[in-house]
């Protein structure tokens, strides 16, 4: 059985702070997606990572794909109130059928 | 582009009586997707439908879920009867083909079910 786990599941900073919260498996993965979902709707996807090693920016965000494929990172320089939510992990197979395997999440806040 | 449609929004219910969940995906795509997310935890993917054809339900638990995609677009999710483990928050989720992996899959904002 494939299991992502999400560290840590809980995470309060002040604005301005930089973080890091990782993603991490026993298992290849094809490719690692990360969403973020906030109370009351459903994930959003901000990035899919999929070669070993990639490094992807998104504004104040920096995902981490690991060398063997099995782990991602994801560091937030500068976080902003509207940074809160809930990050999660992804991990996708192969063979056709895009299924994805999700973590339990990092719940993030930060306070002004 | 219209996004994934969900309703009802809410639902209380009480243990062993039945409800339906509507799901109506993004204009095109052909791969559906219902997953159950209980409070604390990830999404766990219960079905997944190709056009109106089911590629995995081994999570689906099918004496008590059912789910149909007629047509290749709509579809909905049944329990019958719920139980109190049932309570959570039911996701549907689109993406676009067929037969290719690392697509994004595009959310609904779900329907929070509760059971008392």
């Amino acid at each position: 059985t494939q299991l992502l786990e999400q560290s840590p599941q809980f995470l309060s900073i002040q604005e301005g702070e930089n973080l890091t919260v990782y993603c991490n498996s026993s298992s290849v993965f094809s490719s690692l997606q990360w969403y973020r979902q906030e109370p009351g709707e459903g994930p959003v996807l901000l990035v899919t990572v999929v070669t070993g090693g990639e490094v992807k920016k998104l504004k104040r965000l920096t995902f981490q794909f690991g060398d063997a494929r099995k782990d991602s990172s994801l560091h937030i320089t500068a976080a902003q109130p509207g940074d809160t939510g809930l990050y999660l992990c992804a991990g996708a197979g192969s063979g056709g059928y895009n299924k994805l395997i999700f973590g339990a999440g990092t719940r993030l806040a930060v306070h002004p | 582009e219209a996004g994934v449609a969900q309703s009802p929004r809410y639902k209380i219910i009480e243990k062993r009586q039945s409800v339906a969940f509507w799901c109506n995906p993004i204009s095109g795509h052909a791969t559906l997707y219902w997953y159950q997310q209980i409070l604390g935890q990830g999404p766990k993917l219960l079905i997944q439908f190709q056009n109106n054809g089911v590629v995995d339900d081994s999570q689906l638990p099918k004496d008590r879920f059912s789910a149909e995609r007629l047509k290749g677009v709509d579809s909905t999710l049944k329990i019958q009867p719920a139980k109190l483990e049932d309570s959570a928050v039911y996701l549907c989720a689109s993406s676009l083909g067929v037969g290719l992996d690392n697509q994004p899959q595009h959310f609904g904002d779900g329907t929070r079910l509760s059971i008392l």
